[in-house]
């Protein structure tokens, strides 16, 4: 079965660094993902893929800040000079034929 | 600039009905898939629907088959879906997105449409 996860919550301090991970199911690690970030009472924003290779692609207008890469069954999004808006909920999002899978989200607290 | 706004959400009784939409604009709508994604009040993100850029192919998440219908009217630029036999669990902010041309992922978002079931 496929299936994300991730960890519920992260902290990091103002101009630091954090780095949030997603874990694919067993059978899956060579699956793409998708990061979206979500702030409170807003609508969900797409941040990036990030591939199997370690490679990513971002979309329109994320910053220079935000990078992914990647580790056998681990997806990462690095994200460093944290700034108070990167503060919400951060998911991860997976597919297969005719489904897509969300993780848990992990929220983000900066300090 | 591409552009989702839902409408058609509110207070629905349980096993009542209700139709979302979802008005696109900055991009050829015919060109792309779409999708259906909620939140409910404490939890995380869950897909719902998609619907293929012809709309011959849709998809639904088991917890909502056989009750939700996706569709789109390209001639509206709209994406619609149609909720029916309705649960208080499905109570939750749906989102529109469009998704990406290489990819099942959801790459442009509204900004969300409220649904309440509750008697």
């Amino acid at each position: 079965q496929l299936v994300v996860t991730q960890s519920p919550s992260a902290s990091a301090s103002l101009g630091a660094s954090v780095t949030l991970t997603c874990t694919l199911s067993s059978g899956h690690s060579d699956y793409v993902i998708a990061w979206h970030h979500q702030q409170p009472e807003k609508g969900p924003r797409y941040l990036m893929k990030v591939y199997s290779n370690g490679s990513h692609r971002k979309g329109d207008g994320i910053p220079d800040r935000f990078s992914g890469s990647s580790s056998g069954a681990e997806r990462y999004l690095i994200i460093s000079s944290l700034q108070s808006e990167d503060e919400g909920d951060f998911y991860c999002q997976t597919w297969g034929t005719g489904i897509q899978v969300f993780g848990g989200g992990t929220t983000l607290t900066v300090l | 600039e591409v552009r989702l706004v839902e409408s058609g959400g509110g207070l629905v009784k349980p096993g009542g009905s209700l139709r979302v939409s979802c008005e696109a604009s900055g991009f050829t709508f015919s060109d792309f898939n779409m999708n259906w994604v909620r939140r409910a009040p404490g939890r995380g993100l869950e897909w719902v629907s998609s619907i293929t850029s012809s709309g011959s192919d849709v998809f639904y998440a088991d917890s909502v088959k056989g009750r939700f219908t996706i569709s789109r009217d390209v001639a509206k630029n709209s994406l619609y879906l149609h909720m029916n036999s309705l649960r208080v669990e499905d109570t939750a902010v749906y989102y529109c997105a469009r998704e990406g041309l290489s990819g099942y992922y959801p790459e442009f978002w509204g900004q969300g449409t409220l649904l309440s079931v509750s008697s």
